[in-house]
């Protein structure tokens, strides 16, 4: 069992539709949790941490579910802007742990 | 502020020549490095991560190498790369903790 999984995608979607993505994680012991986003042929840049209480930034809504090992990504109201890979980070004892990422297209 | 240096932004080397790509960050002291790689369409792999001058992990048995000569320097070498040394190169600092990842801009590798 990979130890970050993700929904695989892609997610093609229109313009202003609410999209959600999940990642689980295997290892219980984990610390912290972040999501990234990847713009084709760049590096990650950091969307958001993700906090067991839930946290918001705009559009943008991240979860944790420490009991169920799952993290979420909601984006409500896409913009052609938000198309690109997103990855889910899970970090234990300074080891990063990438998910493989998912793929959004925003379509006009 | 912080900031992290990765070079070169590309690179073409033939198969069974060395290799050696430098990451240093500014700004910021004993930051945990970290070396990863992304073949085309694939996700982040991570390859070695430090958390001090000389103390490297390794994560994925292969022909590479990393160094850490200076706390704020980090080294991936391989001696002879392979056509499947290709990839995306990243290295990426944080600090000590449960902080996020900062990514340097990358080196595209390609072996021919």
């Amino acid at each position: 069992r990979k130890e970050v999984e993700q929904d695989p995608g892609p997610f093609n979607v229109p313009e202003g539709a609410t999209v959600a993505f999940n990642c689980t994680y295997s290892n219980s012991a984990s610390q912290s949790f972040f999501w990234y986003r990847q713009d084709c042929r760049k590096e990650p840049k950091l969307l958001m941490p993700v906090y067991s209480s839930g946290n918001e930034d705009g559009r943008f809504t991240a979860q944790l579910n420490r009991a169920s090992q799952y993290i979420s990504l909601l984006i409500r109201d896409s913009k052609l802007s938000d198309s690109a890979t997103y990855l889910c980070v899970v970090n234990i004892d300074n080891d990063m742990r990438f998910g493989a990422g998912t793929r959004l297209t925003v379509k006009p | 502020s912080q900031t992290i240096h990765q070079w070169p932004a590309t690179l073409v080397q033939p198969v069974g020549s060395p290799l050696s790509l430098e990451c240093t960050v500014e700004g910021t002291s004993n930051p945990n490095l970290y070396w990863y790689r992304q073949a085309a369409g694939r996700g982040l792999q991570l390859l070695f991560y430090s958390v001090g001058i000389g103390q490297i992990s390794s994560e994925v048995p292969q022909n590479l190498s990393a160094s850490r000569p200076q706390d704020r320097q980090f080294i991936l070498s391989s001696k002879k790369l392979l056509l499947s040394d290709s990839g995306f190169y990243l290295c990426a600092w944080s600090v000590p903790g449960v902080t996020p990842l900062h990514f340097g801009n990358g080196t595209r590798l390609t072996v021919t």
